[in-house]
């Protein structure tokens, strides 16, 4: 089936810049899209959501861009700070089922 | 305090033996999911489940069973047809639609 993809593995970001994880979608079809993040040992948690009619959404320092026309999701983290490195992933949904992407690990220098 | 709990945290068997995971939510949630997580790879859906009594194969359902006899549980069993069950087994709630996936934190199964 169709699949979710990260354009990078793993990001290395110096603490206070602007973090941006990439992904790429192959559905058309799909509909609503979700970033999570996941720290060692724990479950996936919810960063923020777009749906296909939107372009951008706007959270607490984080930004998801949404663009349909080449299949491409983004997730911007604003002043990056320790916390923030974890794996980061997009998921699609399509017919309601949720398929994710492999990952992007981010690590935070100090 | 809702959430998700999943019971073990690590989980060892020996080949050959069926071995049931757990998962409970507070949620008052309609669906529930059973996704796998190996190193490197993004999550695969095993199993999900939108109503009592009622649920559906995902991507890789084969050597696993569910059961939905409550809203509230849905247990994952990993039989022993499963090839290759060791991994990283994460349980997922959400309302009816387009609504983000709430986790809970895993078992780790470990079969020796």
């Amino acid at each position: 089936g169709e699949s979710v993809g990260l354009h990078l593995p793993t990001l290395s970001v110096q603490e206070g810049d602007n973090s941006i994880i990439n992904c790429a979608y192959s559905n058309s079809a799909s509909d609503y899209f979700i970033w999570y993040k996941q720290e060692s040992g724990k479950g996936p948690q919810f960063i923020i959501d777009i749906r296909s009619n939107m372009d951008k959404r706007q959270g607490q320092r984080v930004t998801v861009l949404l663009n349909k026309t080449v299949k491409h999701l983004s997730l911007q983290i604003a002043a990056t700070q320790p916390g923030d490195s974890a794996v980061y992933f997009c998921a699609e949904s399509n017919d309601y089922k949720l398929s994710f992407g492999a990952g992007t690990t981010v690590t935070v220098r100090a | 305090d809702g959430g998700i709990t999943q019971s073990p945290k690590y989980l060892f068997r020996k080949e050959g033996q069926n071995v049931t995971l757990s998962c409970e939510q507070n949620l008052n949630h309609d669906a529930m999911y059973w996704y796998r997580q190996d190193p490197g790879q993004g999550l695969r859906l095993i199993y999900y489940s939108q109503i009592v009594n009622d649920f559906q194969k995902g991507d890789i359902a084969e050597g696993y069973s569910v059961s939905r006899e409550k809203k509230e549980s849905f247990p994952l069993t990993v039989t022993s047809a499963q090839k290759n069950p060791t991994a990283y087994y994460l349980c997922a709630s959400s309302i009816i639609g387009d609504s983000p996936l709430h986790f809970g934190n895993g078992t780790r199964l470990t079969v020796t």
